[in-house]
């Protein structure tokens, strides 16, 4: 079965830059995860979709990031204008529905450097 | 909401030891408690998870306990190996909605 796909792997950008990260969960997953996990932290929740609808994006700062996931299936994160706090690791996760849906499974990651 | 604490943030044990990883939870209403090992530069790994109808579960050399009452759980490595090396993260959430991650342990097995 494959993974969570993401990219870019790595990027590097200064700072009032705009980013945009991309995500593919595991066929069928009907839920869709970005964390952010700055270094040293563990991943934090930015925002959760259930097919293409946010079930949560309490903690997404709405002012500067986006995330979009058309058709229910890839998911895009953007961050317009980028700030140097910013530098982070941003994970994808899926899960499928049901109780099943408990367990997340993690993309590689996009390591995001902004100077 | 859901906050988890972590204990310890480092540990370093011989090959062969124990290793144990403790963490509190605080909203009552969790019932799912999974574990991740996060190697240097890779994704969070998802090895081992209880729920709260449970107080115990083993996979090899690991194992998870979990304490409803005092709203805690441990995660127990036996025999350690080198490759037990890794960042640990536990985690809480109810049902199937967001997890909420401690803040992680750094396991160092010297051979």
């Amino acid at each position: 079965e494959a993974g969570v796909a993401q990219s870019p792997r790595y990027k590097i950008i200064e700072k009032r830059q705009s980013v945009a990260f991309w995500c593919n969960p595991i066929s069928g997953h009907a839920t869709l995860y970005w964390y952010q996990q700055i270094l040293g932290q563990g991943p934090k929740l930015l925002i959760q979709f259930q097919n293409n609808g946010v079930v949560d994006d309490s903690q997404l700062p709405k002012d500067r990031f986006s995330a979009e996931r058309l058709k229910g299936v890839d998911s895009t994160l953007k961050i317009q204008p980028a700030k140097l706090e910013d530098s982070a690791v941003y994970l994808c996760a899926s899960s499928p529905l049901g109780l099943a849906g408990a367990a997340k499974y993690f993309g590689p990651g996009t390591r995001l450097t902004v100077t | 909401g859901e906050n988890v604490e972590q204990h310890p943030s480092t540990l370093s044990v011989q090959e062969g030891d124990s290793a144990v990883i403790k963490c509190t939870y605080s909203d009552s209403a969790s019932n799912y408690f999974p574990w991740y090992k996060q190697e240097l530069g890779k994704r969070p790994q998802l090895i081992i998870d209880i729920r709260s109808n449970v107080g115990e579960k083993k996979d090899q050399r690991i194992a998870v306990t979990l304490n409803k009452t005092a709203k805690h759980f441990s995660l127990h490595i036996t025999e350690t190996q080198p490759e037990d090396s890794a960042v640990y993260f536990c985690a809480a959430s109810q049902d199937t909605d967001k997890l909420i991650f401690g803040t992680g342990t750094r396991l160092q097995v010297f051979p």
